[in-house]
Order: structure tokens, then C-alpha cells, then sequence
């Protein structure tokens, strides 16, 4: 089963806007992160925000994590054409072994608009 | 693609035929990650390593197998393939202190 569940599954905006990326997990987590895929190609880390914080920026990245809502936002601002790209939020949880791993989300598709 | 290279990046096989895909890495790494990715459902953990000869199962682990005999080296067999293994398959590696992953370029299978 997937613990995180993104919204919107398809956002399209115009270059130059800003874009906003929901996920939604059910348990508590370690920390998300967010990972961008573009077409044919695999999965690039983007940031990792902890469970303890709630926000942190990178570039015209912002991503913010409420814990009591069980949920994470991830904005980029001043969006560009390169920006176009599949979005996942990913959760790591638990100790040992079993915190090794990342569950992910099924995804948003940005595309940007010239 | 982070010092990680999959083989065969493309691969058409029939139905009950057994499949290897081959995952390395330069970085010496101890943790290791096999997933697939199907439209609608993200990417699923099949098997995953957290050192040589040590593999654990993931999410989805029916119906593959894994092995891990040397750092770098992680290869991942379907005995017997079915048309429902068709998919895009991942490989991904984790630096010991870190928690963010590193993919590969990725594996494309068909099972006609």
C-alpha cells in the first residue's frame, strides 16, 4: 500500500507561475522527501525535510511538512519550462532494518507552459 | 546517474522465461534497492540489500529474487516471467549517513 497520496495527479501552469504539489501519508514518518523524474529517466532527490522541521527552502524549492495534518507541500516559484517533470514525495519511517526503506507516492506530472 | 548503471536498459522476453537485471555501482555503497514503476502506482519496493549476501523483501517481492555477492554488483531475477512483470524497473543506491536515494537510469522489460 502507498503511504503517500499526492494532489493534483496532473498540474499544467504557464512559465513564470508558481507551482504547488501536495502529499498525504498516513503514518508518522522520519522524515518525506521529494524526488522530480523526468521523462525516461530516473528519479533525482530534490530535498528531505526532517520530522522535527517545518519548512526548509532550497533554491526555489520550498517544502513545508505539518505532522499533525500528516501532510507536506512542495512550491516551486518562478517556474520554468526544465521544471516540466514527474514530482514524488517519499516517507521513510520506522528503526532498524526497516527504516532503510522509502515508500513512495504515485506522483504528480507538472508541466510548464511557455 | 550518481555512479549507478543498470543492464539491460531494455529487454523483450516471453512469458515463462527466466529474466536477470543487473544493478552497479562505483560508490561502494551497502544499501541497495530494486523497485518498479507502473503508471498509477508510483514506484514499489521489491527487494532491497543492506550489505553483500544481506536482502530483505519489500512490497512487492512475489515473484523475484535477488542476489548480492559482491558491493557492488545487485541483480534481480524473475524465475519465470509473466506479462504482469512488464514494467519500468529501478535501481537505487543509499550512502550509509544519508537517507536520500540515488537511481539509475532504469530497466524497460517486456513479457509478450
Amino acid at each position: 500500500s502507498q503511504q503517500g497520496e499526492e494532489d493534483p495527479q496532473a498540474l499544467s501552469i504557464q512559465e513564470g507561475e508558481n507551482a504547488t504539489m501536495n502529499c498525504s501519508y498516513k503514518t508518522s514518518i522520519n522524515n518525506l522527501q521529494w524526488y522530480r523524474q523526468n521523462s525516461g529517466r530516473g528519479l533525482v532527490h530534490l530535498i528531505l525535510i526532517r520530522s522535527n522541521e517545518r519548512e526548509k527552502h532550497s533554491g526555489r524549492l520550498r517544502v513545508t511538512l505539518d505532522t499533525s495534518k500528516k501532510s507536506s507541500s512542495l512550491l516551486i516559484t518562478a517556474s520554468r519550462a526544465a521544471d516540466t517533470a514527474s514530482y514524488f514525495c517519499a516517507t521513510q519511517k520506522g528503526s532498524g532494518q526497516g527504516a532503510q526503506k522509502l515508500v513512495f507516492g504515485q506522483g504528480t506530472r507538472l508541466t510548464i507552459n511557455p | 546517474d550518481a555512479g549507478i548503471t543498470q543492464s539491460p536498459r531494455h529487454k523483450v522476453t516471453e512469458t515463462g522465461t527466466p529474466v536477470t537485471l543487473r544493478c552497479h555501482q562505483t560508490e561502494n555503497h551497502r544499501y541497495m534497492y530494486w523497485y518498479r514503476q507502473d503508471p498509477g502506482h508510483g514506484l514499489r519496493l521489491i527487494h532491497y540489500s543492506y550489505g553483500v549476501k544481506d536482502t530483505d523483501k519489500g512490497e512487492v517481492s512475489d515473484g523475484y529474487s535477488v542476489s548480492r555477492s559482491k558491493t557492488e554488483d545487485f541483480l534481480l531475477t524473475l524465475e519465470s516471467a509473466t506479462s504482469s512483470q512488464t514494467s519500468v524497473y529501478f535501481c537505487a543506491i543509499r550512502p550509509d549517513r544519508a537517507y536520500e536515494q540515488y537511481f539509475g537510469p532504469g530497466t524497460r522489460l517486456t513479457v509478450t
